[in-house]
């Protein structure tokens, strides 16, 4: 039963560069968060897919954006890419179980490097 | 005031010790509670989930108290690879989780 998985692992990207993650998540699982880690911090939410709608966000800029897939996988889209978006992007999934809130299991992260 | 608040430490504990941890809320329609464990440059792995008439799963008990908005960890009889990164999350009320994490508790334990 394959977890959360993630790609890539590690990126490396200059000022004002556009990137793509993705991320597909755990067997059953039908929804995916993307969280924005910087170092020392606590992971900061920055949107959830369900049904391949963004449902809620988090207090990010719209350089942020993403999209999910028919089969509930996810990309996470960042342009115009700053020397602060540097951090471990999370993604996680779970499911919607009678509306109610199910815990999330993380994928190993993607390590972004803005030079 | 922030949504989710854990004091970072760390938290500097021997071997064998009893450790608590807590996590205090502002939003009181939140609903769901978790503890998850992150080791160093790793993803957070879920520890265990918060129930309001408290649980124990091994050295490990979490407690909930709604009237004052806050969760708690205790650690009992601390190992040394229990030394990791505690984070508190806090989901708002709804079909669609609205997640928070706390910034994480440092525990070290020490030989």
């Amino acid at each position: 039963d394959a977890g959360v998985t993630q790609s890539p692992t590690h990126l490396i990207k200059t000022r004002g560069q556009q990137v793509t993650l993705r991320c597909s998540p755990k067997s059953g699982h039908d929804t995916v968060s993307w969280y924005q880690q910087a170092l020392g911090q606590g992971p900061q939410f920055i949107f959830q897919y369900y049904e391949e709608e963004e449902r809620q966000r988090g207090n990010f800029p719209d350089r942020f954006s993403g999209h999910q897939f028919p089969n509930y996988s996810s990309e996470l889209n960042v342009n115009a890419l700053l020397l602060g978006d540097s951090a471990l992007y999370l993604c996680a999934s779970s499911y919607v179980r009678d509306r109610f809130n199910q815990p999330q299991h993380f994928g190993d992260g993607t390590r972004l490097s803005i030079l | 005031r922030k949504e989710v608040e854990q004091d970072p430490g760390p938290f500097n504990v021997p071997e064998g010790a009893t450790v608590a941890f807590n996590c205090t809320y502002s939003n009181s329609a939140s609903q769901s509670f978790f503890w998850y464990r992150q080791d160093c440059r790793k993803e957070p792995k879920l520890l265990m989930s918060v129930y309001s008439s408290g649980n124990e799963d091994g050295r490990f008990t979490a407690q909930l108290n709604r009237a004052s908005q806050y969760i708690s960890l205790l650690i009992r009889d601390s190992k040394l690879s229990d030394s990791a990164t505690y984070l508190c999350v806090v989901i708002a009320s709804g079909g669609y989780q609205k997640v928070t994490f706390g910034i994480g508790t440092k525990l070290q334990v020490i030989p």
